[in-house]
């Protein structure tokens, strides 16, 4: 079974600041890829940044990379010079893929919310 | 353009009036899934489809349905609606995975029910 743990429920950054949401995962499959999504207030679900479990570099997206600890389990988010528009809800999520390819298993989500 | 669409956005019933939500992508993506999101609770799987055909449970499939005749629809139905199922509804496709690694998920825009 997958699960992925957030565990952050709020968090609040400045303007301009970088900021880190935190994420935890469990899987015992091998092949596996992480997301991160975001949901602003109007609910529609953007796709931000992704990781594959080879990838040996993190990944990176504009202002947004994705700090890979392997061993760790862990795949936090980090945004940099964070805008006001980057407030909103984001999620981790997880998909395997050699032993059950359609399953996908998300976090609780961390809303953030950024002071001007 | 390539997108996932939802109908209807926006639907309020009463207790046990079927109803069923479509969903449609023209990307030709093989795998398809249904979630709920309910407040704090993230998105949970319903059922996902990874291909036409094949339909497989995920994690809260009690009181849906769903069917894959094409490959491009993927509709979920609610046979005998209840309250508790008053839930924020997502759609999201995905192509098959790069290699060994799964691909992201495209959502659709979101279907907002209340079962009243």
């Amino acid at each position: 079974a997958q699960k992925i743990t957030q565990t952050q429920p709020g968090m609040f950054v400045q303007e301009k600041e970088a900021v880190t949401l935190d994420c935890t995962y469990d899987t015992s499959d091998q092949s596996y890829g992480l997301f991160w999504y975001k949901q602003p207030s109007s609910g529609e679900m953007i796709f931000l940044i992704y990781q594959g479990s080879y990838d040996e570099q993190n990944a990176t997206e504009g202002r947004y990379s994705l700090n890979f600890q392997k061993a760790r389990k862990s795949a936090n988010l980090v945004i940099s010079a964070s805008q006001l528009g980057d407030s909103a809800m984001y999620f981790c999520a997880m998909r395997v893929f050699w032993t059950n390819a359609g399953k996908s298993t998300f976090g609780d989500g961390t809303t953030l919310t950024v002071k001007p | 353009e390539a997108q996932v669409t939802q109908n209807p956005r926006y639907l309020i019933t009463v207790t046990g009036k079927k109803l069923t939500v479509t969903c449609s992508q023209n990307m030709n993506h093989e795998y398809m899934s249904w979630y709920r999101q309910d407040p704090g609770l993230g998105l949970r799987q319903i059922y996902y489809s990874m291909n036409v055909e094949v339909t497989d449970k995920g994690d809260v499939p009690e009181g849906y349905k769903v069917s894959r005749k094409e490959k491009r629809n993927f509709p979920l139905i609610l046979e005998s609606p209840s309250p508790n199922q008053t839930s924020l509804y997502f759609c999201a496709s995905s192509p098959k995975g790069q290699g060994v690694l799964p691909d992201t998920q495209y959502f659709g825009p979101g279907t907002r029910l209340t079962v009243l």
